[in-house]
């Protein structure tokens, strides 16, 4: 089956650096995959996906690194902002039902110091 | 509306009564999905609508659990005889089409069981 996780549970970066945020995963057959940013009290907001036919995707000051020889992916924050204080998650598609369902990693946190 | 929308977002039960908790979807969105989060955890899957079609209830963890979407927009998810361990974050996703879609998540119904 598939488990995404990730290597860090807290992160911690001044306001102005880049963040990076890791995520492993396990079910080589995933494709697609996908970054969420959590705030308190809300549900998870899209931030970016990639597909297994790219290695990287960029957005705007994010940018979504996918390595399917490792099956690690990461996130990564250009001049990171106390706005991106949250959780983030990485989550993979599951086709082990019938349609596909995403697996989520437990979450990283991240901290902007100002 | 533009979003995922879900209701109510605070609800506190006494053990063994039945709760339903309501999603309205994006408009047009053919994929509806529910997930359960724990406090510290990342969302699981529970189940999974295709229009009117429920494709996949893997995730739905006893038969006191029962979801259904009639005329393939608004969705309900209900609880019967509800337990202490049903107390969590009950999150609805949408997504245009299946597969290799982005989730957009509703700020989910926080249940706590008393």
């Amino acid at each position: 089956g598939e488990s995404v996780g990730l290597h860090l549970p807290t992160l911690s970066v001044q306001e102005g650096d880049n963040s990076i945020i890791n995520c492993a995963y396990s079910n080589s057959a995933s494709d697609y995959f996908i970054w969420y940013k959590q705030e308190s009290g809300k549900g998870p907001q899209f931030i970016i996906d990639i597909r297994s036919n790219m290695d990287k995707r960029q957005g705007q000051r994010v940018t979504v690194l996918l390595n399917k020889t490792v099956k690690h992916l990461s996130l990564q924050i250009a001049a990171t902002q106390p706005g991106d204080s949250a959780v983030y998650f990485c989550a993979g598609m599951n086709y082990g039902g019938s349609q596909g369902n995403l697996i989520f990693g437990k979450g990283t946190k991240l901290s902007v110091k100002p | 509306g533009a979003g995922v929308s879900q209701s109510p977002r605070y609800k506190v039960a006494k053990r063994g009564q039945d709760v339903a908790l309501r999603c309205d979807p994006i408009s047009g969105h053919v994929s509806l999905f529910w997930y359960q989060q724990a406090l510290g955890q990342g969302p699981e899957f529970l189940t999974y609508f295709q229009n009117e079609a429920q494709l996949d209830k893997s995730g739905l963890p006893s038969d006191r659990f029962f979801a259904e979407r009639p005329e393939g927009s608004v969705s309900t998810l209900k609880i019967q005889r509800t337990q202490q361990e049903d107390s969590a974050v009950y999150l609805c996703a949408s997504s245009l089409l299946s597969g290799n879609q982005p989730q957009h998540f509703g700020d989910g119904t926080r249940l706590s069981i008393l």
